[in-house]
């Protein structure tokens, strides 16, 4: 079942943060964070394995609340590179299976 | 170093006509490999996944199928295209074990049917 991700987009003006929302309506193992540029691949910006754990990517950081079945990605002094769709993705077990993503919220940084 | 590739980049076929994308994973052995498609502006889609050799999960029924003929080789199908099918498809592989870690996708391959 896919993850809920909110907002669908978000625009900002650089130096600006932002806080994008991803939940389940069942268990999570783990969260994973990706940024896709328009027509590129997504490329993978984090992995969250524990219940209220933090991790950070440069001024992008993430927290994981295993119990409310929540992940949320903060992006701190946006940057113009940080535009992009931004996608939350979810396993059904702990080794891979059925590996599902949110639907995405697109994020613009103007100048 | 894991490397992975899929091909073609870029087709364009007609409704009706057979297709057949590749990807190779190189570097790496037992990995899990998946399919996902991406219609224009959409979310990520999950097609197929695979945990080994002819172990392969369907996620969403339609005319596409897939086939693991060796560990690091996977192949998606259709014997009739739909113009339902155009999108962009990326091949993708997670290392397998306990507490799963990053998916490293391919380049994509980019499908339009006319």
């Amino acid at each position: 079942q896919q993850p809920v991700q909110s907002p669908q987009a978000v625009i900002l003006r650089e130096g600006e943060d932002a806080v994008i929302n991803c939940s389940s309506s069942k268990a999570l193992y783990s969260v994973h964070w990706y940024r896709q540029k328009h027509g590129e691949a997504p490329v993978f910006l984090m992995i969250l394995l524990k219940g209220g754990e933090q991790k950070g990517h440069e001024k992008i950081s993430a927290s994981f609340n295993e119990k409310k079945q929540q992940s949320s990605l903060y992006l701190t002094a946006s940057q113009l590179s940080y535009s992009g769709t931004y996608f939350c993705g979810t396993e059904k077990g702990n080794y891979g299976q059925n590996f599902v993503f949110g639907p995405g919220t697109r994020l613009s940084v103007l100048p | 170093s894991q490397t992975i590739h899929q091909w073609p980049a870029t087709l364009v076929q007609p409704v009706g006509s057979p297709l057949s994308l590749e990807c190779t994973v190189e570097g790496t052995s037992n990995p899990n490999l998946y399919w996902y498609r991406q219609a224009a502006g959409r979310g990520l889609q999950l097609l197929f996944y695979s945990i080994g050799i002819d172990q392969i999960s369907s996620e969403v029924p339609q005319n596409l199928s897939a086939s693991r003929p060796q560990d690091r080789q996977f192949i998606l199908s259709s014997k009739k295209l739909l113009l339902s099918d155009s999108g962009f498809y990326l091949c993708a592989w997670m290392g397998t074990g306990p507490m799963t870690g990053e998916l490293f996708f391919g380049e994509g391959s980019r499908l339009t049917v006319l």
